[in-house]
């Protein structure tokens, strides 16, 4: 099916460690998103992509980095995991004008003990 | 700034009830106006949407209402169902840096029981 792909779904870290989170969209959209998702927080942009090739920070980009490694797939990097980062983690795309609304990934379930 | 704010959970109804989640919005500019619902384990689907003043949008006996005037945008569904027990996000678009971001509301949990 056609759609975002986000692995892994779930992911425990020890404080120090890092990891790469991953996305794919088959949907050929230019705009990529990542948000964390947090109890009683909504969801908060963390960084985005609006083409390939370009990046920028979000609301929430500390202790983060991201690659747009091509069209299709947008990584999100944790370069040493706190325990504040703890979150539900989001991948979405969108199409040119965005109000036809963003296709969100499943999710990735980070704890960092 | 560009914001959304929606009323706060959670809300429990019994099945058939009226159901009301309000979302008000800031905004400079003229926003398009989304719901999204997240039901457990998953993520955020898009559940209607409207892209100017007096739009309604609907999908699955749910609708909403783009109002200007009052920089509103409720979620409404006569008659609820259990399966509608669902986290629902009110949220915006802006244009920034040549991208539409979204903005979401913090979310309102609704349960709905037999």
């Amino acid at each position: 099916n056609a759609g975002v792909t986000q692995t892994p779904k779930f992911q425990v870290l020890k404080t120090g460690q890092s990891m790469t989170l991953q996305c794919a969209q088959d949907m050929n959209h230019n705009s990529m998103y990542w948000y964390r998702q947090d109890p009683g927080m909504g969801l908060r942009l963390i960084y985005y992509s609006a083409s390939e090739g370009t990046t920028d920070k979000g609301e929430v980009p500390n202790g983060y980095n991201v690659s747009r490694l091509n069209k299709r797939e947008f990584s999100l990097r944790l370069e040493s995991a706190a325990p504040s980062q703890t979150s539900v983690y989001f991948c979405a795309s969108s199409g040119t004008g965005g109000w036809s609304g963003y296709t969100f990934g499943s999710g990735t379930r980070l704890t960092v003990v | 700034g560009n914001s959304v704010t929606q009323m706060e959970g959670p809300v429990t109804l019994s099945e058939e009830a009226f159901l009301t989640i309000n979302c008000t919005y800031t905004a400079t500019g003229y926003p398009s106006l989304f719901w999204y619902v997240q039901y457990p384990g998953e993520g955020l689907q898009l559940l209607l949407k409207a892209t100017k003043a007096d739009d309604k949008g609907s999908n699955k006996g749910f609708e909403a209402t783009y109002r200007k005037e009052t920089t509103s945008f409720h979620l409404e569904k006569g008659s609820v169902q259990v399966s509608d027990s669902a986290v629902y996000f009110c949220a915006l678009t802006l244009t920034q840096g040549g991208s539409e971001k979204l903005v979401f509301g913090k979310g309102t949990k609704l349960t709905v029981n037999p």
